[in-house]
């Protein structure tokens, strides 16, 4: 079946390392991906989309790249700041014969060290 | 700023009890959705609704229903919570189906 897939649970790291949180999702239809972010007692917040094959999206210094050779959608960024801590989710939106489904993964926690 | 309006924040109540959750969204919005998201964050959609059209996720218990007076407003009612209903709940909303989601502040639930 459909699924999103983020192998990492949590990520520590020191403030102005790069940083690539994983995301892989299966499906058969024609994917449209997410990556929302959520800090501390706050809700989540989308942080960069995309339905585009090989095509880099960016946002506050953050990107990402849809391979859908490889089914993936990860995220990087090459100089994680302390403010960056917070839970990441990666997220599949699909749509089908008048069906519809959103899949979220199960989040990275991301944890910037000074 | 927020657009997603959730009351209440916080509400403790006791097994068995039935509860009641408000959302508003001033953005326009044509679809709203409720998510529940665990004590280990897991964040899993419950609801999605679309000019009056609902879809359900299918592992939702029946005593989960939502209830919308206007494609502005969308609650959400437990009939006879359960010690596994304790979670945050949030609301958001998004221009289409699929589209980006806009997330409320969420409403902390826990049940003794």
């Amino acid at each position: 079946g459909d699924s999103v897939t983020q192998t990492e649970g949590l990520v520590t790291l020191t403030k102005g390392l790069p940083v690539m949180l994983n995301c892989t999702y299966q499906t058969t239809y024609s994917p449209f991906l997410f990556w929302y972010v959520q800090h501390l007692n706050e809700a989540p917040k989308l942080l960069l989309k995309s339905s585009t094959d090989n095509k880099r999206t960016e946002h506050q210094g953050f990107y990402a790249t849809l391979h859908k050779s490889s089914s993936s959608f990860h995220l990087q960024k090459s100089s994680v700041q302390l403010s960056d801590s917070a839970l990441y989710f990666c997220a599949l939106s699909l749509a089908s014969s008048g069906s519809w489904q959103l899949i979220f993964g199960s989040g990275t926690q991301l944890t910037v060290m000074p | 700023e927020t657009a997603v309006f959730q009351t209440p924040n916080y509400h403790v109540t006791q097994v068995g009890n039935e509860v009641s959750f408000n959302c508003k969204q001033t953005l326009g919005h044509d679809t709203m959705y409720w998510y529940k998201q665990d004590s280990k964050k897991l964040l899993k959609i419950m609801f999605s609704y679309n000019n009056k059209q609902l879809i359900v996720n299918e592992t939702v218990p029946r005593r989960f229903s939502p209830q919308s007076s206007d494609k502005a407003h969308l609650n959400l009612r437990i009939k006879s919570v359960e010690p596994e209903d304790s979670a945050v709940y949030l609301c958001a909303s998004s221009p289409d189906r699929g589209d980006t989601q806009y997330f409320g502040p969420g409403t902390r639930l826990l049940v003794l």
